[in-house]
């Protein structure tokens, strides 16, 4: 079966701290990995979509790397700022899946001023 | 640019009440993407369109529908609503079907009492 985890499922950090969020998926045989913000009672903002032949995208302070050998990814975010309060969501396309997104369940990010 | 829109913003039905869930997607995109997201859950792939037909398809039963009209726009119609039913309604739209960048609207919050 094909699963995507996120660890941890919720993670509380001053402000201008680097912190990393994890994501491990069960199959390598994967398209691509996104990184997703989702707000309190919102949708859905990509941050990052890296392709299965890729190993890392950066945008600003953040930084996702991808593993597909060994079924994982990070998300690491530097210097956060309490704005960056969210949660952060993986989801992985994987391979004979068609179009669908795998989503994991998340991890919620309290950055304190 | 119009980004994804959805209505209503939240809705509450009663168990066996039938629903139609309302998406506009964003200006050029011919792909929708319909998922359902339970409080604490990470979103679980519904169905696509693609061109006004179904383009492939979650792990869902059949009383969970939907319709693609030619201006791309969307309906998701659920029957004989569930408790278990009640969610975070996410459409997103993609320029095609093969693209991998998807563009999320707001939801729509379902209540099932």
């Amino acid at each position: 079966k094909q699963e995507v985890t996120q660890i941890p499922a919720a993670l509380s950090v001053p402000e201008g701290e680097n912190l990393v969020l994890n994501c491990s998926f069960t199959d390598s045989a994967i398209y691509n990995l996104q990184w997703f913000r989702q707000d309190p009672g919102k949708g859905l903002t990509s941050l990052l979509l890296i392709q299965s032949s890729q190993r890392e995208q950066t945008s600003g302070r953040l930084n996702a790397s991808l593993d597909k050998s060994s079924g994982r990814s990070t998300l690491y975010i530097a210097a956060s700022q309490p704005g960056d309060s969210a949660t952060y969501l993986c989801a992985v396309r994987f391979l004979g899946s068609g179009y669908a997104l795998n989503f994991g369940k998340g991890t919620s990010l309290l950055v304190t001023p | 640019e119009t980004g994804v829109t959805q209505s209503p913003t939240h809705l509450i039905k009663t168990r066996g009440q039938q629903v139609t869930l309302r998406c506009s997607s964003q200006s050029g995109h011919n792909t929708v993407s319909w998922y359902q997201q339970a409080l604490g859950q990470g979103p679980q792939f519904i169905f696509q369109y693609y061109r006004e037909e179904e383009n492939g398809r979650g792990n869902f039963p059949p009383r969970f529908s939907g319709l693609q009209f030619p201006n791309y726009s969307s309906e998701l119609n659920v029957n004989a609503l569930e408790l278990d039913d009640s969610a975070l309604y996410l459409c997103a739209s993609s320029l095609e079907r093969n693209t991998d960048t998807q563009y999320f609207g707001p939801g729509t919050r379902l209540t099932v009492l």
